[in-house]
Formats: C-alpha cells, structure tokens, sequence
C-alpha cells in the first residue's frame, strides 16, 4: 500500500507558541489530504480537508485560525496549531487520498502526539 | 443520516475463533465502505474496502460481508491471532475517496 509520513511523530510545547505538523505522502500525489484528531479511546474526528492549491475546508466547529492548514505540493501538506493551549494536546492524523487503480483511498499517516504543557 | 453506528464497543476472542464486528448506516448515497486497524499510538491502516456492487469481499483471513438492502456491514477476522488485538473502526464516504464517516471503534482482544 501507499505510504504517508507524519513528522514529527511526537512534540511537546509550551502554552502560546505554535507547532507544525508535515503530512507527506511519500509513493504517491495526494491532490486531496486530510487532518483528524483523536482523543484517547475515542474515534477519528475530521478536522478539515485539504485541496492542493486551494483553501482547506474545515468541518463545523473547528477554528480555521487556530488550525491552519496549507498544501502547497501534490505530496505535502502541513497543519500549523497557532497559540496551543493544553485543550489543544491530541493526537493528530493526517491521510492522503490515491487515486491509483480508478478507486480512491485514504492511506494515514502515523499521527502526531501533541501536548502543550 | 451521516453517523455510521459500530458494535460491539469491545471483544474478547479466543486464539483461532472468528472475530465479528458490525457496522450500520443510514445513508444511501454511501458507496465505499473500508475497514481500518489501528495499535495504539499508531495511525489506522487500511484492512480491506468494499463497494455495494459486491455482497462479499476476503482478503486473506478478513471478510467483509455487506448486505445493501439491510445498510449493514461487517468484518469477519477468521482464525483470530493475540497479534490481531487492536482497535477496528469501519467507515463509510460518498464518491470516489471523499471524506469518510468513522464508527466508534471496536477493540478486539485476541486470547492465547
């Protein structure tokens, strides 16, 4: 199967500075990426979709300021946690969508573990 | 209409029995449903998919049996292994690789 990077896989900041997290796929264009949040023992919560060259469309409820979400190649996007606040500590996951074969896939990426202490 | 509903919360099996998790949705214009896998700390990993033209699909030692008319899928895990203990979450999207709807999630632990 396709293959997606997530880096970093883990990191721990202070509250009110922001991190970045990169979502690559690395065997494959990705027109279309996704970023979810999980919490622990819980399922995958879509945060928004990203389009390359174009605005990311957010789900409902989620703070396009806050979570800014750039995908600028066909293999990497990026989400950005501006001003993180400990509510903000999760895990995130990002997925890239292939189109190989006529049938479109969500490959994921190994996720990255966020606290803001 | 979007929710897909995933049972059982959790599972017990024994090594070599068949492991079973079922998932239902409401909405008809889904037409791609895959399952994933997920360790913990680990990003979920595509098990196996199917589309609605189909009625079975079996990769291996996983099934997935759909039953259109009833909006009910399900994974079948045969002959259940202590390295299939993980959390199993079905989804279901519209169109080709949209965005997909998760169930809650099945964590399935594999007896030896």
């Amino acid at each position: 199967g396709a293959v997606v990077s997530q880096h970093p896989s883990w990191v721990i900041c202070k509250s009110g500075t922001s991190v970045k997290i990169e979502c690559r796929s690395l065997d494959f264009q990705a027109t279309t990426m996704f970023w979810y949040r999980q919490f622990p023992k819980q399922s995958l919560m879509l945060m928004a979709t990203s389009n390359e060259g174009s605005k990311a469309t957010y789900e409902q409820g989620v703070e396009k300021d806050k979570f800014l979400i750039n995908h600028a190649s066909l293999t990497l996007s990026t989400l950005t946690v501006t001003s993180a606040h400990p509510e903000d500590s999760s895990f995130y996951i990002c997925s890239a969508r292939d189109l190989a074969g006529g049938m479109a896939t969500q490959y994921f990426g190994p996720g990255t573990r966020l606290t803001v202490l | 209409q979007q929710q897909v509903k995933q049972s059982p919360q959790s599972l017990i099996v024994q090594k070599g029995g068949i492991s079973i998790i079922n998932c239902a949705y409401e909405n008809t214009a889904f037409d791609y449903f895959p399952w994933y896998q997920q360790f913990p700390g680990k990003g979920p990993a595509l098990l196996i998919a199917i589309r609605p033209d189909v009625s079975e699909k079996k990769e291996g030692r996983f099934t997935i049996s759909f039953n259109k008319s009833a909006k009910q899928f399900s994974l079948h895990i045969m002959d259940s292994q202590p390295g299939d203990s993980a959390t199993y979450f079905c989804a279901a999207s519209m169109g080709n690789g949209n965005k997909l709807v998760f169930g809650a999630g099945t964590i399935l632990r594999v007896k030896s």
